[in-house]
């Protein structure tokens, strides 16, 4: 089954303390990208990537770090979480190639941050 | 940061009724225009993906347009049910790849 998964999919931490949120996609895709949505402030990119190692930073990078060394995983890392960065967080991937572009989304990731 | 609006921000309708919403966008570095259906407590699903002026598509009681050099792009739901109730949510992309979404509109189909 084609899918975009995404671990842990809810998680509890506090300031301060390092986290990555894994993100692996099963087709394929050269593109790949980490969102946050927040109430009233809709879904905003926080980095993505069109392949392997070519990775750049969305509207809302601060804080945030990804790292593309396989074609099939993107994790996002959080150096020093702070509680701003409590949020659903949300991996997709698309394929480049073609003119569909549509995107696959993960299942979410819910972050507190104390 | 481009800004994209959609409008109305919610929507209650009748089962039955015809609906319809609005993108809007700036048409500079235009690269696509993509519509995405999103449920309460599930991921966003694709609906559209549009490239060209003029484009239309359409997927069951579903259609979409695509005016890029006036910056707009509509979302039609014809004969709304139920199952429709989501919010609809459209995303702009430049030649970099860059998606900027909009706000969302949330749909209440009441039957």
């Amino acid at each position: 089954e084609a899918q975009v998964t995404q671990n842990p999919r809810y998680l509890i931490t506090v300031t301060g303390k390092k986290l990555t949120v894994t993100c692996s996609q099963n087709m394929n895709h050269e593109y790949m990208s980490w969102y946050r949505q927040d109430p009233g402030l809709g879904l905003r990119q926080i980095y993505y990537s069109m392949n392997v190692e070519v990775t750049d930073k969305g509207d809302v990078p601060e804080g945030y770090k990804v790292s593309r060394k396989e074609k099939r995983n993107f994790p996002l890392i959080l150096e020093s979480p702070s509680p701003n960065q409590t949020s659903l967080y949300f991996c997709a991937s698309s394929s480049l190639t073609g003119t569909s572009y549509e995107q696959y989304f993960g299942p979410g990731t819910r972050l507190t941050v104390t | 940061i481009l800004n994209v609006e959609q409008s109305p921000q919610s929507l209650h309708v009748q089962e039955g009724d015809s609906t319809n919403f609005t993108c809007s966008f700036p048409s500079s570095n235009f690269y696509a225009l993509h519509w995405y259906r999103w449920e309460t407590a599930k991921s966003p699903e694709a609906l559209f993906v549009m490239t060209l002026n003029g484009d239309e598509k359409k997927k069951g009681r579903i259609s979409a347009t695509l005016n890029t050099k006036e910056g707009y792009s509509y979302l039609y739901i014809k004969g709304s049910q139920p199952e429709d109730s989501a919010t609809y949510l459209c995303a702009h992309s430049n030649a970099g790849n860059m998606l900027t979404f909009g706000g969302g509109t949330r749909l209440m189909v009441k039957p």
